[in-house]
């Protein structure tokens, strides 16, 4: 079975700090992992996806993680944060079973 | 419309009555998913179609859940006899392919139920 682990339910940072959001996955096979973000009021939509090609995987809006095996993890970073990027934001993983399994989600704060 | 349309946004119900909640996915999507977001927690994995077959329906969390997509598009999921526990967000996704794999979902902005 899969599953991932999001550490720190709220993470809060100043306008143009670094944002590091964290992610650990448990999985028996080479798994697949998503980051999606939800702001206020909107659906979830897909930041990035690694799907086993390279490690380092760059998204929307100057996000990007890398999937790093040794350490079962696919940490979210952006260099400098923007206002805008307030939001939930949710680390995902499946193993190809069409079923898309959830963290917990961490809850970005952005102060000027 | 252009993404997933889910009605109604929000729901009111009291204990024991029966509700449905409808997806409406994005057009040529054949995969369809069910979701449910409680306070506090992420999206928790109800229900799979291909189609108009449930592919996996092992998230369904009793009998009381059920869900159709009989035409292959729009979904309803189907709650009976309601309880305080189900109130939570009710989440719709779509996808061009199984899309849990290395495709997308597109999220609906979800149906709030409240059941009191």
């Amino acid at each position: 079975a899969q599953s991932v682990t999001q550490l720190g339910s709220h993470v809060s940072v100043s306008e143009g700090a670094l944002v590091l959001l964290r992610c650990n996955y448990s999985s028996s096979v080479p798994p697949y992992l998503f980051w999606y973000v939800q702001y206020p009021n909107q659906g979830l939509q897909l930041l990035l996806k690694y799907t086993s090609a390279a490690t380092l995987v760059k998204g929307i809006n100057g996000f990007e993680a890398e999937f790093k095996k040794s350490e079962t993890s696919f940490h979210l970073t952006k260099p400098s944060a923007h206002m805008s990027d307030a939001a939930e934001y949710f680390c995902a993983v499946t193993t190809n079973t069409d079923k898309l399994i959830f963290g917990t989600g961490t809850r970005l704060q952005v102060f000027p | 419309g252009a993404g997933v349309s889910q009605t109604p946004s929000n729901k009111v119900t009291e204990k024991g009555k029966y509700v449905e909640l409808r997806c409406d996915p994005i057009s040529g999507h054949t995969a369809l998913y069910w979701y449910r977001q409680s306070l506090g927690q992420g999206p928790e994995f109800l229900i799979y179609f291909q189609g108009t077959g449930a592919a996996d329906d092992s998230g369904l969390p009793n009998d009381r859940f059920f869900a159709v997509r009989p035409e292959g598009s729009v979904s309803t999921l189907k709650i009976q006899r309601t309880e305080r526990g189900d109130s939570a967000v009710y989440l719709c996704a779509s996808s061009s392919t199984s899309g849990g794999g290395t495709g997308e979902l597109f999220f609906g902005e979800g149906s709030r139920l409240t059941v009191l």
